[in-house]
């Protein structure tokens, strides 16, 4: 049971390069979210989905876009990176919205 | 509109007992979560309240009164490994609205 799991651990980017985020869980779980945090900030929601197939935006989501084909992953894609998001990516799963369980995180540069 | 207001920071020394404070308002209440983060790592869950009431769990208890909108983290016994920053956190429809979080450092 490994739990929630990102791929990759760290990247770096050039400004307008595309990537694609993984997250998968094996909890079964309907609810994934991807978030974003800054230093020495809270977590500020990206997008999320409470199913399969289906996505919706959360507080920041402009220059990200989703997919959750498979119950048990959650992809986040940047179009075209930019510096301002550079920042820490965190996956969470979960059974309930209330109760959710975070990935080791993704530590993304954008230079 | 959702918003919670916790302490930026709580400072305590080993074996000793810290509460962390949450208030939120919220347009519609589920109940009250709180998340643990060290340093450099991800979020855990640490406990829900939906009711009013304490519920323990081990050295860490967490309080809710829903009609003074307020809840608590009680630590208790506290260790070093204890300095992290700790979230609570509301349901909004299918999401959760974070605090800003509280960063508690434990000294010896």
């Amino acid at each position: 049971n490994a739990g929630v799991t990102q791929t990759p651990k760290f990247r770096v980017l050039k400004t307008g390069q595309s990537m694609t985020l993984l997250c998968a869980q094996d909890m079964n779980h309907e609810y994934m979210y991807w978030y974003r945090q800054d230093p020495g900030m809270g977590l500020r929601l990206i997008h999320y989905s409470v199913g399969e197939g289906t996505t919706a935006k959360g507080e920041v989501p402009d220059g990200y876009n989703v997919s959750r084909l498979k119950k048990q992953n959650f992809l986040l894609g940047l179009e075209s990176a930019a510096p301002s998001q550079t920042s820490v990516y965190f996956c969470a799963s979960g059974p309930r919205v209330d109760e959710q369980y975070f990935g080791p995180g993704t530590r993304l540069t954008v230079t | 509109g959702q918003s919670l207001e916790q302490p930026s920071e709580v400072t305590a020394v080993e074996g000793a007992i810290v509460q962390i404070n949450c208030t939120y308002q919220t347009s519609g209440f589920y109940g009250l979560s709180w998340y643990q983060q060290h340093d450099g790592g991800a979020p855990t869950f640490l406990s829900y309240n939906a009711l009013d009431g304490l519920e323990e769990t081990g050295r860490f208890s967490s309080f809710l009164s829903r009609s003074d909108s307020y809840g608590y983290l009680l630590l208790q016994e506290l260790q070093m490994k204890d300095s992290a920053s700790y979230f609570c956190a509301v349901r909004n429809t299918d999401k959760l609205i974070f605090g800003t979080g509280t960063r508690l450092q434990v000294f010896p």
